[in-house]
């Protein structure tokens, strides 16, 4: 099983700072299937990048991912008051074919 | 537009079965696959199964192999997640989400807003 650990596990920062999320895979993931995901209380997760680094429609530039192999980083530039939330990694691929990160936490400091 | 809808909350006892629905539409239902996730209380995303909703083919996170089933009706595009012998600790939002596709990337696009099951004596 392909195990993404996400970190830090909360993060706090202010509107304006720049956030710097990491989601680590236990061995190799195609870029091609790694997801980021953003779930406000009470709602349902949003699909936020796919292939490591493309947006999804409507979301904003100031969301962009990188990486491969086993080091992922969702970064977002300058933080909105609607981006306190939960962000979560997912990837495709092996056995089971669907795992998700642990998630971080995105705290209002 | 592109939504899927989830039936409606549910509170089982122990060992009972809940079957929850999602019902898809604005667009080509048998053209996606569906995928179940769940999320309890305070915790994180928990991948269950899936269902290739053109031919039925389903797979399931071994966790819950012979616990889950999912099926789908393709005349009313709609999706099923089962899950037997509950026990207290399958308290949880059940979401359903559309396994999106293009230019060869995958990801789960359109989700439902989920389905609060609670099991309690």
């Amino acid at each position: 099983e392909v195990v993404l650990t996400q970190s830090p596990g909360t993060l706090s920062l202010s509107p304006g700072e720049r956030a710097t999320l990491s989601c680590r895979a236990s061995q190799s993931v195609s870029s091609t299937y790694l997801t980021w995901y953003q779930q406000k209380p009470g709602q349902a997760p949003r699909l936020l990048i796919y292939g490591a680094s493309n947006r999804a429609t409507g979301i904003p530039d100031r969301f962009s991912g990188s990486g491969s192999g086993t080091d992922f980083t969702l970064t977002i530039s300058r933080l909105e008051p609607e981006d306190f939330a939960l962000y979560y990694c997912q990837q495709y691929g092996g056995s089971p074919p669907i795992t998700f990160g642990q998630g971080t936490r995105l705290d209002i400091k | 537009q592109v939504q899927v809808v989830q039936s409606g909350a549910e509170v089982k006892k122990p060992g009972a079965s809940v079957k929850v629905s999602c019902q898809a539409s604005g667009y080509t239902f048998t053209s996606y696959a569906m995928h179940w996730v769940r999320q309890a209380p305070g915790q994180g995303l928990e991948w269950m199964g899936w269902i290739n909703a053109d031919n039925g083919n389903t797979k399931y996170s071994q966790k819950f192999q012979g616990r889950v089933t999912i099926t789908r009706d393709t005349s009313a595009s709609t999706a099923y997640m089962e899950l037997s012998s509950l026990r207290f600790e399958d308290t949880a939002v059940y979401y359903c989400a559309r396994w999106g596709k293009s230019n060869g990337y995958y990801y789960m696009d359109v989700w439902g807003k989920g389905t609060a099951v609670t099991v309690s004596s």
